[in-house]
């Protein structure tokens, strides 16, 4: 499975969106990018995925660039709920194992 | 999406003692998975716990130190064998519905080994 890069911690106002990028610049026609947070305490949260499109979810939207090597994560009006660490990941899909390698992540602190 | 209960959600042990942790899932999941975090880390994947077959161990992970089993599609336990306070972490399960859907996890076990 392709390795993604993000930066190791982000700050955001408020009720400002929050924008959290990855890069996977070796990612290949099969994979999906995955995004998941962990807030602290408590066990990760699925957010979204995606193969090429676009996708919006309740939780936050999901941008592919054409080329698929790099993405971003946009939480519309963040909350101080928000704050966590934010994981991209890669991951096959025609893998037949399922499995999910967790990188370092994006800390992301949302401020009053 | 489902929702996994693991329990115990603590637990303080001597060296040299055994834990296991339990998992139940409140539907059948096609995969289930055990993750260790050591403090300040991120996820480290240990195994795929196989429904009625042997589980799948990542590198560095045996199976005579983390015993799994998975006797059904909504349960599965892993076991930390001959612990060390090298142990102390929290362990998480995490199960998935269908083969492209997300993950969801447990809340953890956090051990500490003394």
């Amino acid at each position: 499975d392709a390795k993604t890069t993000q930066p190791t911690s982000m700050d955001c106002a408020e009720g400002r969106a929050a924008n959290l990028p990855c890069n996977h610049s070796t990612i290949s026609g099969n994979e999906y990018v995955y995004w998941y947070r962990q807030i602290h305490s408590q066990g990760p949260q699925y957010i979204i995925h995606g193969l090429k499109n676009n996708e919006t979810n309740e939780m936050a939207s999901l941008i592919i660039t054409e080329d698929r090597k790099s993405s971003t994560l946009i939480l519309p009006h963040a909350t101080l709920r928000d704050t966590a660490v934010y994981y991209c990941i890669v991951r096959s899909r025609s893998s037949n194992t399922g499995k999910l390698i967790f990188g370092q992540g994006t800390t992301l602190q949302v401020k009053p | 999406s489902a929702v996994i209960s693991q329990k115990p959600s603590r637990d303080i042990c001597q060296r040299g003692t055994s834990l296991t942790i339990q998992c139940q899932v409140d539907s059948q999941v096609t995969m289930m998975f055990w993750y260790r975090q050591q403090p300040g880390q991120s996820l480290t994947l240990i195994a795929t716990a196989n429904q009625g077959s042997e589980a799948t161990y990542e590198s560095g992970f045996v199976i005579d130190k983390f015993p799994i089993s998975r006797p059904n599609l909504t349960f599965s336990t892993l076991t930390v064998s001959n612990m060390s306070p090298e142990d102390s972490s929290i362990y998480l399960c995490s199960g998935r519905a269908a083969p492209n859907e997300g993950l969801f996890f447990g809340s953890g076990t956090q051990l500490s080994v003394l």
